[in-house]
């Protein structure tokens, strides 16, 4: 299994602001993943980030709104930028593990709220 | 386009008592992989199995078993002998393409609850 260590686990902000969120995987890794679980609903895949490269988005969501860090084989940040109300969800970092790739581990992941 | 529905919402039985979960999923390809997740009331994600769509052979893990079925594009999980531990939200998942896992399609999920 891998250990992925997110932070923060939680946080309440205004709205406007900015968060950031940290990802710590025990072992290098070259692709890192980000999901949203907006409240009830399913993960949904916001971006893909490369070490080396700039993250890929998927449809919905943008490097403006979501901009994505990847420092080195280990590490990764997801900022919530100009938050709203409808950005609280919780939000997961994941990696793939397994002699095929075949594992998907996820973070303990952060929930926000957005007041 | 790629697609998993789990119809059900919510899932309510009492200990020992058996459950099945139903995952139904939508691809064009022939080449895929499915997956089941456990997210228990902590919240984090645990991986359970993953299935590629040339092994249509059933799993059994312990209380687990997965039944595979191409022909009705189905996929779904039981638990036997349920216990209150099981309660958790489960998510059955897809992804496309071979030998990569990288981009998972959910279902929406269904919430298990054992009552003791």
């Amino acid at each position: 299994s891998a250990v992925i260590s997110q932070k923060p686990s939680r946080d309440i902000c205004q709205r406007g602001t900015s968060l950031t969120i940290q990802c710590q995987v025990d072992s290098q890794v070259t692709m890192m993943f980000w999901y949203r679980q907006q409240p009830g609903q399913s993960l949904t895949l916001i971006a893909t980030a490369n070490q080396g490269s700039e993250a890929t988005y998927e449809s919905g969501f943008v490097i403006d709104k979501f901009p994505i860090s990847r420092p080195n084989l280990t590490f990764s940040t997801l900022t919530v930028s100009n938050m709203s109300p409808e950005d609280s969800s919780i939000y997961l970092c994941s990696v793939i593990r397994g002699l095929g790739g075949e594992k998907l581990f996820f973070g303990s992941g952060t929930q926000l709220s957005v007041l | 386009a790629q697609k998993v529905t789990q119809a059900q919402t919510e899932i309510s039985v009492v200990e020992k008592e058996d459950v099945t979960l139903d995952c139904v999923y939508e691809t064009r390809d022939t080449t895929y992989y499915l997956f089941w997740y456990k997210q228990p009331p902590s919240g984090e994600l645990v991986f359970l199995i993953r299935r590629n769509s040339f092994d249509e052979q059933n799993e059994i893990s312990g209380r687990y078993s997965w039944n595979f079925q191409k022909s009705t594009s189905s996929f779904n999980f039981t638990i036997t002998a349920s216990q209150v531990v099981d309660s958790a939200v489960y998510f059955c998942a897809l992804s496309e393409g071979a030998g990569n896992t990288d981009k998972l399609i959910f279902g929406t999920g269904t919430r298990l609850q054992v009552f003791p």
